[in-house]
């Protein structure tokens, strides 16, 4: 199993602020993922990196932006917060392809 | 184009009862399949995957999956439900586009099980 972090797991937050999720992998995994998640509902994916330095949009458009610096760490942005930014955040890691994709606990965010 | 279904919002079963999520499947090639589960205010823990092998997948908590290629399903089983697998499921296969390089997942869109004691 891979141990995946996410802070803060719940941030309320006022429109037009900037927040930044984070997510920490200690496997080293290569691929690291952030799925965007309404309650109760499926998940879609918002951005995708298979290395330091490489990320990707996903399938669902957000306004969100990621960075990959170090293997371990993918946070995820919010320039300007808007209450449709209103959500679970889950990240998550997987090492080759063809293997386990892992989660971490997920982030609530609300936006008032 | 490729897809998950879980054609069941939600399923309800008697603690004890055997139990059943539906999951059927629509991809390029051999399929990777997962199932996951999702506790309230939780992420999500892997439960089981088929990869190859044995049609008949055991995983996590006495949960077991089958693999069907004729009928592109791979349903979650388990022979006596408890209250405490009461939880949302969901069901995925990787993604083979790029030839499952990108090892994405494509999700199903999850359902609530329901064990009433």
């Amino acid at each position: 199993e891979a141990d995946i972090y996410q802070t803060p797991r719940y941030l309320v937050i006022g429109t037009g602020k900037k927040i930044t999720l984070e997510c920490s992998q200690t496997m080293g995994h290569d691929k690291m993922y952030w799925y965007q998640q309404d309650p109760g509902m499926e998940l879609h994916l918002i951005h995708y990196s298979y290395g330091v330095n490489s990320t990707e949009k996903g399938d669902l458009s957000s306004e969100s932006t990621v960075s990959r610096i170090r293997t371990e760490h993918f946070p995820l942005t919010l320039e300007s917060a808007r209450p449709s930014h209103t959500s679970q955040y889950l990240c998550a890691s997987s090492p080759e392809p063809g293997n386990t994709i892992y989660f971490g606990e997920g982030s609530w965010l609300t936006v008032v | 184009a490729q897809s998950v279904a879980q054609p069941e919002d939600q399923v309800n079963v008697a603690e004890g009862n055997p139990l059943t999520v539906k999951c059927t499947y629509s991809v390029s090639g051999n399929p990777y399949l997962f199932w996951y589960v999702q506790y309230p205010n939780r992420g999500l823990q892997f439960l089981l995957k088929y990869i190859t092998g044995d049609n008949l997948v055991k995983g996590s908590y006495g949960f077991e999956a089958e693999f069907n290629k004729s009928q592109t399903s791979f349903h979650l089983k388990k022979p006596s439900a408890l209250v405490s697998d009461s939880a949302l499921y969901f069901c995925a296969v990787r993604d083979m586009r790029y030839g499952g390089a990108t090892n994405k997942l494509i999700f199903g869109t999850g359902t609530l099980l329901a064990v009433q004691p």
